[in-house]
């Protein structure tokens, strides 16, 4: 069948340290990966888009990863802090439309 | 709009009665998208309109769930006969086009049925 598995276990971190979430893939062939945020309350909101030719992305303090041999995407919060802390989801591409993992929890305390 | 409203942000009902949730997206976005959320779990898609094609109802968990999307914009999700398990948090996307497109998601109706 087919699966996102995103850390169901919240992640917590240190202010100033390195935040690395994992979304892993079954039996999905995505074009493309999305990464958002989500806070309490709200809608998620977009990050940052990786195709499947594409083996690395950055937007400031973020970085993406994505292979497709593994089935895996790897996103990195470098230098985190407090206001970081959200719960963070990985959207695959799957019949041009996008399908949603779990989410993790990140919580980065001073 | 600036984004993408959705109405009612609450919505309680009893076992049995139909409900029906709105959904306003940005201006110009031809992809629309529905989803659902329960208390603590990611996002569950239910359904996709795109343009004029046919909307991808893959995710429509029963019978009982339907949307439409009128005039390629405002959409409405409907569901009858709402049973307790129905209770969560319905989320509505836009983008400006479907594929990569990325998604602007509204604040999301909370369904609560007693």
């Amino acid at each position: 069948s087919q699966k996102i598995e995103q850390n169901s276990e919240a992640l917590n971190i240190q202010e100033g340290k390195t935040a690395t979430l994992t979304c892993n893939y079954t039996n999905y062939s995505p074009a493309y990966l999305q990464w958002y945020r989500q806070d309490p309350g709200r809608g998620p909101v977009f990050l940052l888009l990786i195709r499947e030719n594409e083996k690395e992305k950055r937007k400031e303090r973020l970085k993406v990863t994505f292979d497709t041999t593994l089935k895996q995407s790897l996103f990195h919060i470098t230098a985190s802090q407090p206001a970081d802390s959200a719960t963070y989801l990985c959207a695959l591409e799957n019949t041009d439309k996008l399908i949603f993992g779990t989410g993790t929890r990140l919580q980065v305390f001073p | 709009g600036a984004g993408v409203s959705q109405s009612p942000s609450n919505k309680v009902t009893e076992k049995g009665k139909d409900v029906e949730l709105r959904c306003d997206p940005i201006s110009g976005h031809t992809a629309l998208y529905w989803y659902r959320q329960s208390l603590g779990q990611g996002l569950e898609f239910l359904i996709y309109f795109q343009g004029n094609s046919a909307p991808d109802k893959s995710g429509l968990p029963s019978d009982r769930f339907s949307a439409e999307r009128t005039g390629g914009s405002v959409s409405t999700l409907t569901i009858q006969r709402t049973q307790q398990e129905d209770s969560a948090v319905y989320l509505c996307a836009s983008s400006l086009k479907g594929g990569e497109g990325k998604l602007f998601f509204g604040s999301g109706t909370q369904l609560s049925v007693l």
